[in-house]
């Protein structure tokens, strides 16, 4: 297992054009985390799959955000119609319960 | 809901030097992990060294150790001998250890190591 792999590494999309992106965690971990980071800034909670089931959702995840896990493997993070506040690093992360954290190396998005 | 501060935004060290990076914490929990986490420029965040707030003894990992004082709720990370390659932002992290636990991180603190 080569760790947590994000896709893509970059994007580069209009204001208004919906983007997703995709984060393979380690097989046998249960829990993957979604975490945003804007320069300068330390991550910020997004959303959390324990296996399938989707058990928290920040207050940041506005409506035009949407994550899934089918199957409790990848997951995907897509985004409705991106505003420029939306330029940021999106951090996927993956644990076992009660275990450490291993993060991905981030997709960054810059909305233009 | 739990917060971490970081006060110092940047800091710089002399190779083979030591620095301590602060960090402060709020919680009302009594069961919790404190982290600190390496981020490289343009590379992803790894983990440096891991406390559960439970031990009163302060984990060390090689050249990094932490001072976790939990009363006053700080968790401070000195990194001895710095070495060129601990140029990065250092996160620090608080994860509740509920069912639904999370980490929280502080703002950083950007380290430079120089000659």
């Amino acid at each position: 297992d080569t760790g947590v792999s994000q896709d893509p590494r970059h994007k580069i999309t209009k204001r208004g054009q919906n983007v997703t992106f995709r984060c393979d965690p380690i097989s046998e971990h249960n829990r993957l985390y979604w975490y945003r980071q804007t320069l300068g800034q330390g991550p910020e909670f997004l959303t959390y799959f324990q296996n399938e089931a989707q058990l928290e959702k920040s207050r940041l995840l506005s409506d035009r955000f949407s994550a899934e896990r089918p199957k409790g493997s990848f997951s995907t993070l897509e985004i409705q119609r991106t505003e420029q506040g939306d330029s940021a690093m999106y951090l996927c992360a993956s644990s076992l319960t009660g275990g450490g954290y291993t993060f991905g190396s981030g997709t960054r998005l810059t909305v233009v | 809901a739990q917060t971490v501060t970081q006060s110092q935004p940047e800091m710089s060290v002399q190779e083979a030097e030591t620095v301590t990076l602060s960090c402060t914490y709020d919680t009302s929990e009594s069961n919790y992990y404190l982290f600190w986490y390496k981020q490289p420029p343009s590379r992803q965040m790894i983990l440096v060294i891991r406390q559960e707030a439970y031990k009163q003894q302060n984990a060390t990992e090689n050249r990094f150790s932490v001072n976790f004082q939990k009363a006053a709720k700080s968790f401070s990370l000195k990194i001895s001998d710095s070495q060129l390659g601990d140029t990065a932002m250092y996160f620090c992290a608080f994860e509740y250890t509920g069912t639904a636990s999370k980490l929280t991180f502080g703002t950083g603190t950007r380290l430079q190591v120089t000659l």
